[in-house]
C-alpha cells in the first residue's frame, strides 16, 4: 500500500460529460502529480501541485483542470469528455523536503475512466 | 534538460534466464534515477532508486541496477526471471530533489515458461 488514495477506481460516463477524480496524497507529502496512461500515448504527465500551488504543467488539455486544497488532497476535473479521454488516471505524491523518501514518487492505484 | 530513453519497448525472456532492461538518461546535474514496475491494472511501484550513493543499487524482488556515469546508463538486471516479473518497467530521472520526474516510455517484459 503506497498510502496514496484515489477515488473512484472506475468511472463510466458519456461524451460531453464532466467528471472529477480525487486524490489523497501520502500523509505529509506536499506535492501531488497527475498522470494519464492510455494504450496509444503511454504514461503522460499532466500537472503537478506543491502545497496548493501549481508547480509544473505537462500535456494537459484545456478541458482539464486541477487544484490542490489546503488539506493537500487534489482533484482533477475533466470536462466536455471525448472518447479519447478514456484512460487510466494516476495520482502520485512525493515528500521533496528531506527524509529517506525524498524524491521518490508514490502512486495510487489509479482511476479508470471509460467514455462511451 | 533531462531525458530518458528506454532502448527496448518489449523484452522477452524464458523463466530462469537473466533479465536486462536498458535505460539511458540525459541530465545537466547529478540526477536521481529510479526504476518503477507496473503490473496489469495496477499502480506503479518503486523497484529501486539511485541517489548518488553506491553505484550498484539493489531493489526488491532480486532486481538491481548499476549507475554508469560515463555511459549515462542505468540498466536494470535480474539473474533469473520469474513468471511474476512479467510487467511493464519504467526508468525515471529526477533532478532537484524530486520536483520534476521524467519517465521513459516503458519496457514490457514477457516471461515465457
Amino acid at each position: 500500500d503506497s498510502g496514496v488514495t484515489q477515488t473512484p477506481k472506475h468511472l463510466i460516463t458519456a461524451t460531453g460529460q464532466r467528471v472529477t477524480l480525487r486524490c489523497s496524497p501520502r500523509s505529509g507529502d506536499l506535492s501531488v502529480y497527475w498522470y494519464q496512461q492510455s494504450l496509444d500515448q503511454g504514461l503522460q504527465f499532466l500537472i503537478q501541485y506543491y502545497n496548493g500551488e501549481e508547480r509544473a504543467k505537462g500535456n494537459i488539455l484545456e478541458r482539464f483542470s486541477a487544484q490542490q486544497f489546503p488539506d493537500l488532497h487534489s482533484e482533477l476535473n475533466l470536462s466536455s469528455l471525448e472518447l479519447g479521454d478514456s484512460a487510466l488516471y494516476f495520482c502520485a505524491s512525493s515528500a521533496i523536503a528531506g527524509g529517506p523518501d525524498t524524491g521518490e514518487l508514490f502512486f495510487g492505484e489509479g482511476s479508470r475512466l471509460t467514455v462511451l | 534538460a533531462q531525458s530518458v530513453t528506454q532502448l527496448d519497448s518489449h523484452v522477452s525472456v524464458s523463466e530462469g534466464t537473466p533479465v536486462l532492461l536498458r535505460c539511458n538518461y540525459s541530465s545537466s546535474y547529478s540526477p536521481s534515477l529510479f526504476w518503477y514496475v507496473q503490473h496489469p491494472n495496477k499502480g506503479l511501484q518503486l523497484l529501486l532508486k539511485y541517489t548518488s550513493a553506491a553505484t550498484l543499487v539493489k531493489g526488491i524482488n532480486g532486481f538491481e541496477a548499476e549507475f554508469k556515469k560515463s555511459e549515462t546508463s542505468f540498466h536494470l538486471t535480474k539473474p533469473s526471471a520469474h513468471m511474476s516479473d512479467a510487467a511493464e518497467y519504467f526508468c525515471v530521472v529526477s533532478e532537484g530533489q524530486g520536483f520534476s520526474f521524467i519517465f521513459g516510455k516503458g519496457t514490457r517484459l514477457l516471461v515465457k515458461p
